[in-house]
């Protein structure tokens, strides 16, 4: 079973970079997912296997996965990127999907 | 455009029922695998389980925490999934949501999101 290790909280200024962690033992031979949500609103999916960008979603937007953490990357971050960041990952023992506990991102 | 209605939910006494429905349009919903994801007040996400397509006969799986108690089920003549909760406990309570999987290089990831139904469990 997988559990996913996610700091609570990160801080960055306007026009840093923000960079997200998820971490487990042996990830990065997973695909690993990246979901934003906003207070009040459903996820939003990021970041899809590692480093897809959905259509729709700025370039400043990227992932890495290797070893045992993975990490979310967002460039020249915005006020508007503050939301709870969540990974997500597969379970294949138990055929279903496992979630990090979420980072909330605060932009200073 | 893709679109997912979650309704159903509401105020339940702990150990009673309570059905929650998806209404999916947009996508080819017969196809697809089709899942509940739940978020208590100021926590963080919690799959609570799937109904796959008819090709994969339907399967269904669920997290531990739910099993023997909730069934997921789906219509699709009517492009919507069912959870059907019962013997509720006030651990239940939180926002459900409803989500399309898409597959991964390993399993599959969500690409889209209804707006969630509020279930509340409590005497």
């Amino acid at each position: 079973s997988y559990v996913l290790t996610q700091p609570p909280s990160v801080s960055v200024a306007p026009g840093q970079t923000a960079r997200i962690t998820c971490g487990e033992n042996n990830i990065g031979v997973k695909s690993v997912h990246w979901y934003q949500q906003k207070p009040g609103q459903a996820p939003v999916l990021v970041i899809s296997d590692d480093n897809d960008r959905p259509s729709g979603i700025p370039e400043r937007f990227s992932g890495s996965n290797s070893g045992n953490t993975a990490t979310l990357i967002i460039n020249r971050v915005e006020g508007g990127d503050e939301a709870d960041y969540y990974c997500q990952v597969w379970d294949s023992d138990g055929d279903h999907p496992v979630f990090g506990g979420g980072t909330k991102l605060t932009v200073l | 455009e893709v679109q997912l209605v979650e309704s159903g939910g509401g105020l339940v006494q702990p150990g009673g029922s309570l059905k929650l429905s998806c209404a999916a349009s947009g996508f080819i919903f017969s196809d697809s695998v089709i899942n509940w994801v739940r978020q208590a007040s100021g926590k963080g996400l919690e799959w609570v389980g799937h109904i796959r397509e008819k090709g994969n006969t339907y399967a269904t799986e669920y997290v531990a925490s739910v099993k023997g108690r909730f069934i997921v089920s789906r219509d699709d003549s009517k492009n919507t999934v069912f959870l059907q909760m019962n013997s509720l406990k006030t651990e239940d309570t939180a926002i459900y949501y409803c989500g399309i999987a898409v597959a991964a290089m390993e399993g599959y990831f969500f690409n889209s999101w209804g707006q969630g139904t509020l279930v509340t469990v409590s005497s």
